[in-house]
């Protein structure tokens, strides 16, 4: 099993749409979630961390399952510009060294 | 604040050549990651380190791949020699003290091998 799974996608929805992508991990002792952005031939940037009492920015909310080990990401009133691949990201056992998940593509159309 | 700088941006070389990439964090972080991030998958951890010391390098192929950070702050990865599987986004990260470990990323070294 993967450390870190996610569904490749794509998500195609309109404008305006909710969706939520889902990612699941392995190690039951990980401590720190995230959820990166990535632009076609950019870098990650992180759009949230995720927190165990759940968190929202905005129009993304962020949930933490540890009993069924995944994450989830609520992206609301979907714009054009939330197209982009996003990533889970889960602490591995060495401490703060990531490991990802190969993302999810969502693309918003008019 | 200035983000993490990687230099080059690009680089097309041959197989069997070598190649090294360069990172600086963001002021102050301590931790230093490079990353591999191959098209279609999600970034994996080459080597972290912590100051000038490895904390983790269980994934990087060392009998071809070489990475330090002699004093601490900026750090260099090298490839020698490189193979076609090698093509790919080399991404340097940073990560403070403060926080849950939030890792900022570099643009990334784009590497072709021919």
């Amino acid at each position: 099993r993967k450390e870190v799974e996610q569904d490749p996608g794509p998500f195609n929805v309109p404008e305006g749409a909710t969706v939520a992508f889902n990612c699941t991990y392995s190690n039951s002792a990980s401590q720190s979630f995230f959820w990166y952005r990535q632009d076609c031939r950019k870098e990650p940037k992180l759009l949230m961390s995720v927190y165990s009492s759940g968190n929202e920015d905005g129009r993304f909310t962020a949930q933490l399952n540890r009993a069924s080990q995944y994450i989830s990401l609520l992206i609301r009133d979907s714009k054009l510009s939330d197209s982009a691949t996003y990533l889970c990201a889960v602490n591995s056992n060495s401490g703060y060294a990531l490991n990802f998940g190969k993302g999810t593509s969502l693309l918003v159309t008019p | 604040e200035a983000g993490v700088a990687q230099s080059p941006r690009y680089k097309i070389i041959e197989k069997r050549q070598s190649v090294a990439f360069w990172c600086n964090p963001i002021s102050g972080h301590a931790t230093l990651y490079w990353y591999q991030q191959i098209l279609g998958q999600g970034p994996k951890l080459l080597i972290q380190f912590q100051n000038n010391g490895v904390v983790d390098d269980s994934q990087l192929p060392k009998d071809r791949f070489s990475a330090e950070r002699l004093k601490g702050v900026d750090s260099t990865l090298k490839i020698q020699p490189a193979k076609l599987e090698d093509s790919a986004v080399y991404l340097c990260a940073s990560s403070g003290t403060s926080g849950k470990g939030e890792q900022f990323f570099g643009p990334g070294t784009r590497l072709t091998v021919l």
